[in-house]
């Protein structure tokens, strides 16, 4: 059981403005940063929002994140068919231990 | 550019032992709090551990607290993890990850990983 809760798929079609929530706790989400990542079948895992909300370089703008409390949100606009991939959420969390979330299957209808 | 190398995994038997590591290049090594992340087969991501630049500082999840130890050498550009009292469920591909640029925080750079198989 994960620490952070995503559901566990996401499906949309292309063109499509699609978004995968995070919710979490006061100790994690609530008191720190939000990172995203998407994993492509049979790769690491690569950052694509650190800090809530910002987007490293390289990473097309069709991609932003938002917090609000003990949830965070990870959206992504003009859907591609290459978005296909898993999405995971992240928290550094007070107890001294950093926490994901569970996963999100991303399907491009 | 940030490389990240992990090395070490294979096949163990329940109740072994084994070293992990991790050579990192392209950036200043002992600057960067590093991490150690696995992933069962099929499943999701788990933090394992963390260490600090000069090592003042570790942290691991109670799921291994006690059997596995998180290392480093600066000198040698290095990050290590050794697993002791292996079990079933620790069977995952490990990655071996930098913090993105701020310490105490999620990692951001990821290396490819490395497979261990816990079976008898």
């Amino acid at each position: 059981q994960s620490v952070l809760t995503q559901p566990p798929s996401a499906s949309g079609t292309p063109g499509q403005r699609v978004t995968i929530s995070c919710s979490g706790s006061s100790s994690n989400i609530g008191s720190n940063y939000v990172y995203w990542y998407q994993q492509l079948p049979g790769t690491a895992p690569k950052l694509l929002i650190y800090r809530n909300n910002q987007r490293p370089s390289g990473v097309p703008d069709r991609f932003s994140g938002s917090k609000s409390g003990t949830s965070a949100s990870l959206a992504i606009s003009g859907l591609r068919s290459e978005d296909e991939a898993d999405y995971y959420c992240a928290a550094w969390d007070d107890s001294l231990s950093a926490v994901f979330g569970g996963g999100t299957q991303l399907t491009v209808l | 550019e940030v490389q990240l190398v992990e090395s070490g995994g294979g096949l163990v038997k329940p109740g072994g032992s084994l070293r992990l590591s991790c050579a990192a290049s392209g950036f200043t090594f002992s600057s960067y709090s590093m991490n150690w992340v696995r992933q069962a087969p099929g499943k999701g991501l788990e933090w394992v551990s963390s260490i600090s630049s000069s090592s003042s500082y570790i942290y691991y999840a109670d799921s291994v607290k006690g059997r596995f130890t998180i290392s480093r050498d600066n000198a040698k550009n290095s990050l290590y993890l050794q697993m002791n009292s292996l079990r079933a469920e620790d069977t995952a591909v490990y990655y071996c990850a930098r913090d993105w640029i701020y310490n105490g925080e999620p990692p951001g750079y990821w290396g490819q990983g490395t497979l261990v198989t816990v079976s008898s």
